[in-house]
């Protein structure tokens, strides 16, 4: 079991460029989520996913898209970039495995580290 | 709305003393209740939950929790440090009891040897 894999790991762009950040597991699990790591700022949702063909906003999806064509990937997609959106990207899945619902466990991927210049 | 918060940014101990990593909590209605931990470069691992039942949550790598309702806190601890501890620790509660988590600002955990 590879887990939650995550490409590329490095990437630097220039403003205005665009870009698509890969994640994928193999734990079968439903729900899959995108968030952004800042400084003194933990983790933020951007994007999130119910299922194999939904998506849904977060707490910060301004300037991202996503899709879910397959069950097991999840891409982020950045189609203008901006200095702001410079950050650590990790990609999540979860469940569900039919318990109380928010008791499923995380299961993050090594992370993505996007420069915009 | 759901929150927490992790009121110390860093916490300094040394290498087989006590540790604890504060976390505090507000939710509406049943709190479940989750920390991670993240070492340099990495994802975030898993460690330990909270869902019912026993105040005491023992976790990975000999990290353990104390669930108290009544100060609404939810601290992680580990009897004797490992200079291998010294990472990134966050806490996080379900998003209004759904499957999406809020995560605290996390507390960087340094232990000298």
């Amino acid at each position: 079991n590879a887990g939650v894999t995550q490409t590329p790991k490095f990437r630097v762009l220039k403003t205005g460029q665009s870009m698509t950040l890969l994640c994928a597991q193999d734990m079968n699990h439903e729900y899959m989520y995108w968030y952004r790591q800042d400084p003194g700022m933990g983790l933020r949702l951007i994007h999130y996913s119910v299922g194999e063909g939904t998506t849904a906003k977060g707490e910060v999806p301004d300037g991202y898209n996503v899709s879910r064509l397959k069950k097991q990937n999840f891409l982020l997609g950045l189609e203008s970039a901006a200095p702001s959106q410079t950050s650590v990207y990790f990609c999540a899945s979860s469940g569900p495995r039919g318990g109380l619902t928010g008791t499923d466990t995380q299961y993050f991927g090594p992370g993505t580290r996007l420069t915009v210049l | 709305a759901q929150s927490v918060a992790q009121p110390e940014d860093q916490v300094n101990v040394a290498e087989g003393n006590p540790l604890t990593v504060k976390c505090t909590y507000s939710v509406s209605g049943n709190p479940y209740l989750f920390w991670y931990v993240q070492y340099p470069n990495r994802g975030l691992q898993f460690l330990l939950k909270y869902i019912t039942g026993d105040n005491l949550v023992k976790g990975s790598y000999g990290f353990e929790a104390e669930f108290n309702k009544s100060q609404t806190s939810f601290h992680l601890k580990k009897p004797s440090a490992l200079v291998s501890d010294s990472a990134l620790y966050f806490c996080a509660v379900p998003m209004d009891s759904s499957y999406k988590l809020i995560f605290g600002s996390g507390t960087r955990l340094l232990v000298r040897p």
